[in-house]
């Protein structure tokens, strides 16, 4: 069974700080897939960023970035310089490679808020 | 690029009634997955389709909730009847044909159930 742990719930940072979510995954598959989304207090979720498990390679994009490392199964996510815009639920997910397309296991969120 | 449709945006009504939730995916989407936000539960998968195909219904709570996707472009989400335990947020999402696209999600419909 694949399972996702998000286990801080709820990160609460002043603006201009770096903050780390942290997400730790579990799977028996060799071949799988992580992602991260958002989900602002108007309540969409918004693709942020996908991995598959043969590209361990950090990725940046702006003010975020991942660190993928498949020894301790972990999918961080860092956001550097937080703004408020920043403020919202970001969900870690996992599918495998079975079948054409599989399910999403979502973690249960972590709840940022970015104070001015 | 429209996203994927989703509609009503919010939905109350009384217990017993007969609720239709519905859903557009992106065009030329091949996969639909209807999902169900609440906040003991978190996000869970009730059911997808792929090409208009039911492929994994096994998150569908009970019978009394029902997904049909007659075409490409359309799904709905059908509870009868509805009880208060079925207030949430319902998540349509849609994604490409080749293996683990990032799904992409609708704006939710919010249902309260009275």
């Amino acid at each position: 069974a694949q399972k996702v742990t998000q286990a801080q719930t709820e990160i609460s940072v002043v603006e201009k700080e770096d903050v780390t979510l942290d997400c730790v995954y579990e799977t028996r598959d060799t071949t799988y897939y992580l992602f991260w989304y958002k989900q602002p207090p108007s309540g969409e979720l918004v693709f942020l960023i996908r991995r598959n498990s043969f590209d361990e390679q950090n990725e940046i994009s702006g003010r975020y970035s991942w660190n993928f490392q498949k020894s301790t199964s972990s999918f961080n996510f860092t956001i550097t310089a937080s703004q408020v815009v920043d403020s919202a639920v970001y969900f870690c997910a996992l599918s495998s490679s079975t079948g054409a397309n599989s399910k999403l296991t979502f973690g249960k969120g972590i709840t940022l808020s970015v104070r001015p | 690029d429209a996203g994927v449709i989703q509609s009503p945006r919010h939905e109350v009504t009384e217990m017993g009634q007969e609720v239709t939730l519905r859903c557009k995916p992106i065009s030329g989407h091949d996969y639909l997955f209807w999902y169900r936000q609440t906040m003991m539960r978190g996000l869970e998968l009730l059911i997808y389709f792929n090409n208009n195909v039911p492929i994994d219904d096994s998150g569908m709570p009970e019978d009394r909730f029902s997904a049909k996707m007659p075409n490409a472009s359309f799904s709905t989400l059908k509870i009868q009847p509805s009880e208060p335990r079925d207030s949430a947020v319902y998540f349509c999402a849609s994604s490409g044909q080749t293996s683990n696209q990032p799904q992409h999600f609708g704006d939710g419909t919010r249902l309260s159930i009275l």
